[in-house]
């Protein structure tokens, strides 16, 4: 079984420019979340999806941040404009539902973005 | 607030040896529970071994195990016959059941010499 596919795994882009990341879950697990690691620090939760819903978007920063995952399978993440301090890498993960008891979380490798 | 503190930025251990990696967590929720990840360099967390919190006993996982100390709300790893393949950065979870919240700490790095 495939685990959590990211992609791209490096972006280099300069500051002021867009940049998006993709992620496709674990096949049948409805919940995906996008993480914020900076380096030497533990990943924070950027948003949460149940299915094609944002139950947990409370630290995204929605001015330059925007996230969807339209058909509750994969999903973009988005900044615009990007900013030095946006450099870190960003992670995806997914979970099956709950109602089966599994808390799990998988992740995938990670987008390592550096914007100059 | 709900955070998770990991006061050693790095350990080290010796091949074959035995390392405990600590972990304290505060909540105030009563069902949730408890991960230590591992990230290689690769970047992929990936699940060392899993708590309930309504479990006295102590998770263990072939040479992984853990002391969980819930009134302490303390929960350490231990790494028994360290192997070279252990050397990573490692990750102290909770998992708040009624939110779906996965809180991280700020990680350990664990290098293993020969």
């Amino acid at each position: 079984e495939a685990g959590v596919v990211q992609s791209p795994r490096y972006k280099i882009i300069e500051k002021k420019q867009p940049v998006a990341f993709w992620c496709n879950p674990i096949s049948g697990h409805n919940t995906l979340y996008w993480y914020l690691q900076n380096l030497g620090q533990g990943p924070e939760l950027l948003i949460r999806y149940e299915n094609e819903e944002a139950v947990d978007d409370s630290q995204l920063p929605k001015d330059r941040f925007s996230a969807e995952r339209l058909k509750g399978v994969d999903s973009t993440l988005k900044i615009q404009p990007a900013e030095l301090g946006d450099s870190a890498v960003y992670l995806c993960a997914s979970s099956p539902s709950r109602a089966h008891g599994n808390t799990e979380a998988f992740f995938g490798q990670g987008t390592r973005l550096t914007v100059v | 607030a709900q955070t998770v503190t990991q006061s050693q930025p790095e350990m080290s251990v010796q091949e074959a040896e035995t390392v405990t990696l600590s972990c304290t967590y505060d909540t105030s929720e009563s069902d949730y529970y408890l991960f230590w990840y591992k990230q290689p360099p690769s970047r992929q967390m990936i699940l060392v071994i899993r708590q309930e919190a309504y479990k006295q006993q102590n998770a263990t996982e072939n040479r992984f195990s853990v002391n969980f100390q819930k009134a302490a709300k303390s929960f350490s790893l231990k790494i028994s016959d360290s192997q070279l393949g252990d050397a990573a950065m490692y990750f102290c979870a909770y998992f708040i059941y009624n939110t779906d919240k996965l809180i991280f700490g700020t990680g350990t790095r664990l290098q293993v010499f020969p």
